[in-house]
Order: structure tokens, then sequence, then C-alpha cells
């Protein structure tokens, strides 16, 4: 998962305030994508974005979240009012356009923890 | 909704024994991979399997896809300590026109390997 860059990787907010989650895809890799890891759960999938686009979005929450892939910068996966169920390992990953079998490599996560 | 279903969900041997992990579904898919993830960390990739009857190696891990490609399985051969970890399937959908890569993971298999 080499490449991949994902920070912070721990956070602590609040209930009520703000979390955001900042990607940066692995060099040549064109699409991303947030997946959730709750305590004594599988990964689950929320949004697949390319740059300026939300391709699919059928995993995020309807409300509080959001997820964005400018075109200059990270991918941020963002979460407002924060509540303790939000607390979770959120991971990204990304692929080449293309990529043969849609293989997907992880970074190392970011662990939000709601107090 | 496209279902993984892995076992054992945990499992506990001596070093130097074989074991094999499942990965089972009633869906079809387009791929599957094989993840291992470590406490505090990301998931790893290990392989990508296309092909339905797909055999791939990768040192004593053995890799299968079902000729169906409904379920693919992995044997480690001659266990050690250091493979200790949480193993994930994860299934890529057949690709439908407009449809996103998003992956189906299974909830894992956590494996202790005792010395």
């Amino acid at each position: 998962n080499a490449g991949v860059m994902q920070n912070p990787r721990h956070l602590v907010r609040r209930r009520g305030q703000e979390a955001r989650l900042r990607c940066s895809p692995m060099k040549g890799h064109s699409h991303v994508y947030w997946y959730r890891q709750l305590p004594e759960e599988g990964l689950k999938f929320m949004v697949y974005l390319q740059k300026e686009n939300i391709i699919d979005e059928s995993g995020m929450p309807k409300e509080r979240f959001s997820a964005e892939f400018p075109k200059e910068g990270p991918s941020i996966l963002r979460i407002q009012q924060v509540v303790r169920g939000d607390s979770a390992a959120y991971f990204c990953a990304s692929s080449p356009s293309g990529g043969a079998g849609n293989t997907i490599y992880f970074g190392e996560g970011s662990w939000l923890t709601v107090v | 909704t496209q279902l993984l279903e892995q076992s054992p969900q945990f499992l506990s041997i001596q070093e130097g024994e074989n074991l094999t992990v499942y990965c089972n579904s009633s869906s079809v898919f387009s791929s599957l991979q094989w993840y291992r993830q470590e406490p505090g960390e990301g998931p790893v990739l290990l392989v990508t399997v296309v092909t339905g009857g797909e055999v791939k190696k990768l040192k004593r891990l053995t890799f299968q896809f079902g000729d169906a490609r409904k379920d693919s399985s992995l044997h480690i051969t001659a266990a050690q300590p250091g493979d200790t970890g949480l193993y994930l399937c994860a299934g890529a959908p057949v690709r439908t026109r407009g449809s996103a890569r998003q992956l189906t993971f299974g909830s894992g298999t956590q494996l202790t390997v005792l010395p």
C-alpha cells in the first residue's frame, strides 16, 4: 500500500465538531475510493471519485458526510457534526485509470475517535 | 447486494501447519482480490485473480478463483508467525454500463500462527 498517503493518521473530535480526512492517491492514479471500517466489522464502501467528479456515492450516509477530489490537491472526506457512531477507521484507496482486475491500493488509514 | 462470506472467522494454528481460508458468494465477480491487514494498518494487496479456475502462487500462499468466479480460497503451507494477520477477500462487480468499481469485502479471517 506504499504510495497512498492519508492524513491525519489519528484524529480526535468532540461530538458536534467537523472532521476532515485527506488522501493523496498513488502517483499516476486518478481514481480514489473511500472505505470505512467500524470496530469488529469489515470494510464498507463509501464513495468513488475521479478528479472533480463523484462517480458513485451509494455508500455514503445521506447526511453530514461529503467527499471531493479537486483538480489540484488531495481528496477530502468531510464529516460534519460528528457523533460517537462515526468513530472508525477511514481508508482511502486509489487505482490507475483502467486498472486490470479493478485492483485498488489502500492507504494506511485515518482513525477517527469521537469523544 | 453482493455479499462475500469468509470462513473461518478466526483461526489459530501452530507454526508449520497448513491452512485454508474460504471466500464464498452467490454472486459472480469480475475479479477477486486478497488482502492482509495488520492492526493499525491498511489492507495490503496480496493477489488479484481474474480468470475462473485461476491459481496463483505467492511463495507459501496459493490462491484459487472458482470456475464460476463466485468463490475463492487461500491456502498457506507451513504457516509461520509472520503470517499472522487479518485476511480479507474482496470482489469486484461484473462491469455493466455506468457501474462503478467498488469492491465488496468479506468480513475477514483473523489468523494467528503460534510459534
